[in-house]
């Protein structure tokens, strides 16, 4: 199967900080990526949708201004959280989208804001 | 508002044993159905399904999709200690990205 790499797997920052998340389709193009959040013993919940060449699709009640999207190639998605709280603790995943059918997903980061 | 349920949400059984996970969906526009394992991380991709009555199979899992009822199964048979995961159902709508399902907690005993 196609491979997504998403990087780091794990990350603890202090509160205030920045932190960003890498998602890269290693062995094919992907002109959408989604960006995924989930809590524990929860299914995932959608944040975005990422288009390469163009600004994200947030989906409601998702701060778009805190939750920063970059997705300038075809094999690369940005995440950034920004003045990360607390709150923002959780596990991020990104799938990219292969053939405009199958997702595959990242291996996931667990993100710890102390 | 689209919709995907999966059941039972959970369950645990006995090595050897069989079972069957069921999904089922309420979408406008739908275009395809996918299977997902996921265990520790991140999800891994099972089964693509879009077309009804085609069975899909890989070694001791199996799904197969009714468009007219609107559900998947899927099944595995002789389970292993190694099947236990939250097996994950999403339903992809065109236009839009995938609706996932709640997910079944599978636990497998030795």
């Amino acid at each position: 199967g196609a491979v997504v790499s998403q990087h780091p797997s794990r990350v603890i920052c202090k509160s205030g900080t920045s932190v960003k998340i890498e998602c890269r389709s290693l062995d094919f193009q992907a002109t959408t990526m989604f960006w995924y959040r989930q809590f524990p013993k929860q299914s995932l919940m959608l944040m975005a949708t990422s288009n390469e060449g163009s600004k994200a699709t947030y989906e409601q009640g998702v701060e778009k201004d805190k939750f920063l999207i970059n997705h300038a190639s075809l094999t690369l998605s940005t995440l950034t959280v920004t003045s990360a709280h607390p709150e923002d603790s959780s596990f991020y995943i990104c799938s990219a989208l292969l053939g405009n059918t199958e997702a595959f997903f990242g291996q996931g980061t667990r993100l710890t804001v102390v | 508002e689209d919709k995907v349920v999966q059941s039972p949400l959970s369950l645990v059984v006995h090595e050897g044993d069989t079972v069957t996970l069921n999904c089922s969906y309420e979408v406008t526009n739908f275009r395809s159905l996918l299977w997902y394992k996921q265990e520790k991380k991140a999800p891994t991709f099972l089964f693509m399904l879009t077309s009804s009555g085609i069975e899909k199979k890989s070694g001791r899992l199996s799904s197969i999709l009714d468009k007219k009822e609107l559900f998947s199964i899927l099944n595995i048979t002789a389970t292993q200690t190694g099947d236990s995961a939250v097996y994950l159902c999403a339903v992809r709508v065109y236009g839009q990205n995938f609706v996932f399902g709640p997910g079944t907690r599978l636990s497998v005993l030795p």
